[in-house]
């Protein structure tokens, strides 16, 4: 596709609920992240893949949270048990080559909301 | 670590008026790249201006250019003649060398609400 894809939308989910997110990339990127945005703060990075491999997981808050993009195309983030506080936008963003000055392009994200 | 500090939490300016959003960053990586990204109501995050560490110029984007002053560590957002729709979050981010185990992520400040008022 022409842009980074993320869907649900927003979710709203009771808490105790698995959830799964997902991110479509643009076609042929190979970096792919997720960030996760509370309400009014910058993004904070959760897990970085190359391709299919999971390079970088060192900022997912907890073991409930999982992700995988198992064929190096889409990528689907899982978070089980949820809880109140896992409620923000999750971001999905995509780059070509892992190069310093080439950009990423984000998805317009998922939010959730945990009641 | 990294870290960027936005100290503006909010900002006003008049329609067709200049603004600057500050940013500034700490690194001890020497090769770094700079960037800043709009966020309006929507939620996507759009891509304004990117700045190399070893640049030599200030990056300009149209209506955007970037005041890089490598010495104190700040990277602010000049925004020449504001439009309504430039009304939105605004973020500065910096990305670390690639390679090793940085994997090029982006660190994000807190970022600045900007408000442009007719």
């Amino acid at each position: 596709g022409a842009g980074v894809s993320q869907s649900p939308r927003y979710k709203v989910a009771k808490r105790g609920q698995d959830v799964a997110l997902r991110c479509d990339p643009i076609s042929g990127h190979v970096s792919l992240f997720w960030y996760q945005q509370a309400l009014g703060q910058g993004p904070e990075f959760l897990t970085y893949f190359q391709n299919e491999a999971q390079l970088d997981k060192s900022g997912l808050p907890s073991d409930r949270f999982f992700a995988e993009r198992p064929e190096g195309s889409v990528s689907t983030l899982k978070i089980q048990r949820t809880q109140q506080e896992d409620s923000a936008v999750y971001l999905c963003a995509s780059s070509f080559l892992d190069i310093l000055n080439y950009g990423y392009t984000f998805g317009s994200g998922t939010r959730l909301t945990v009641v | 670590a990294q870290k960027i500090t936005q100290t503006q939490p909010g900002m006003f300016v008049q329609e067709k008026e200049a603004v600057t959003l500050d940013c500034t960053y700490d690194t001890s990586d020497p090769s770094y790249g700079l960037f800043w990204y709009k966020q309006p109501s929507s939620g996507e995050m759009i891509f304004l201006i990117y700045q190399g560490s070893y640049d030599q110029q200030n990056a300009t984007e149209g209506r955007y250019s970037l005041n890089f002053q490598k010495a104190r560590k700040s990277a602010n957002l000049v925004i020449s003649a504001s439009q309504l729709g430039d009304s939105a979050m605004y973020f500065c981010a910096m990305r670390d060398g690639a390679g090793g185990t940085s994997y090029g992520k982006l660190t994000f400040g807190q970022g600045t609400i900007l408000t442009v008022h007719p």
